[in-house]
């Protein structure tokens, strides 16, 4: 089962407004990484961070390393349509990458 | 290179049958990774080879699955006498074994077992 808890669980949003969700777990991982799948793909990398207390943007996106290693958030400025999907965070420990359950973010235009 | 490729992308199979899935990681990646992923979940671990060596399965991989990597290149991840449970989106990923880097997802094999 999944060993990360991710929250929300979903989100109803307007266009123009931020989002954040996070990811916290028990265990420590030394990456941590946000994903996002559209119906019927599979996900694709948005942001991968290495190093506790990182904080690093893609675009509109910005994501931090919690300090403890045990979480992270993402979020998201100015939403736009075409960020309608599922988000996941992964933690990571060499090859083993555990998934939380997702985000699932709904923009209204 | 177009990425991972998964084929087929849709399966729909009769309880019982057995059924194959063949992925294709990108080229020069020699880690390769099978995921389940049910609705309303994240993806979860089942496998993953290095090179031709399978390295670690899950415990979710029952007896009835088996996969391969012949040769370090595609993967094949069988199900034996399907069961209704094993319907889900099958993925694939590859990575270069880079120390944390993430993984590349293929597009998944849809199982729907009726």
């Amino acid at each position: 089962g999944q060993q990360l808890n991710q929250s929300p669980q979903s989100m109803f949003i307007q266009e123009g407004e931020d989002v954040s969700m996070n990811c916290t777990s028990s265990s420590i991982f030394n990456t941590w990484l946000w994903y996002k799948q559209e119906p019927g793909e599979g996900p694709v990398l948005l942001i991968a961070l290495y190093k506790a207390g990182e904080l690093t943007s893609n675009g509109r996106l910005t994501a931090q390393f919690g300090i403890t290693r045990k979480d992270s958030f993402l979020n998201i400025s100015a939403s736009i349509p075409s960020d309608v999907g599922i988000y996941f965070c992964a933690g990571q420990n060499n090859n083993d990458m555990r998934f939380g359950a997702g985000t699932r973010l709904t923009v209204k235009p | 290179d177009t990425g991972v490729s998964q084929d087929p992308r849709h399966k729909i199979t009769k309880r019982g049958q057995n059924v194959t899935f063949r992925c294709d990681p990108i080229s020069e990646h020699n880690r390769l990774y099978w995921y389940r992923q049910t609705l309303g979940q994240g993806p979860e671990f089942l496998t993953y080879f290095q090179n031709e060596a399978q390295l670690e399965k899950s415990r979710l991989l029952s007896d009835r699955f088996s996969a391969e990597r012949p040769k370090g290149s595609f993967s094949t991840l069988e199900i034996q006498r399907t069961e209704q449970g094993d319907s889900a989106m099958y993925l694939c990923a590859s990575s270069l074994g880079v120390w944390g880097g993430g993984y590349t997802f293929g597009s998944g094999t849809r199982l729907t077992v009726v």
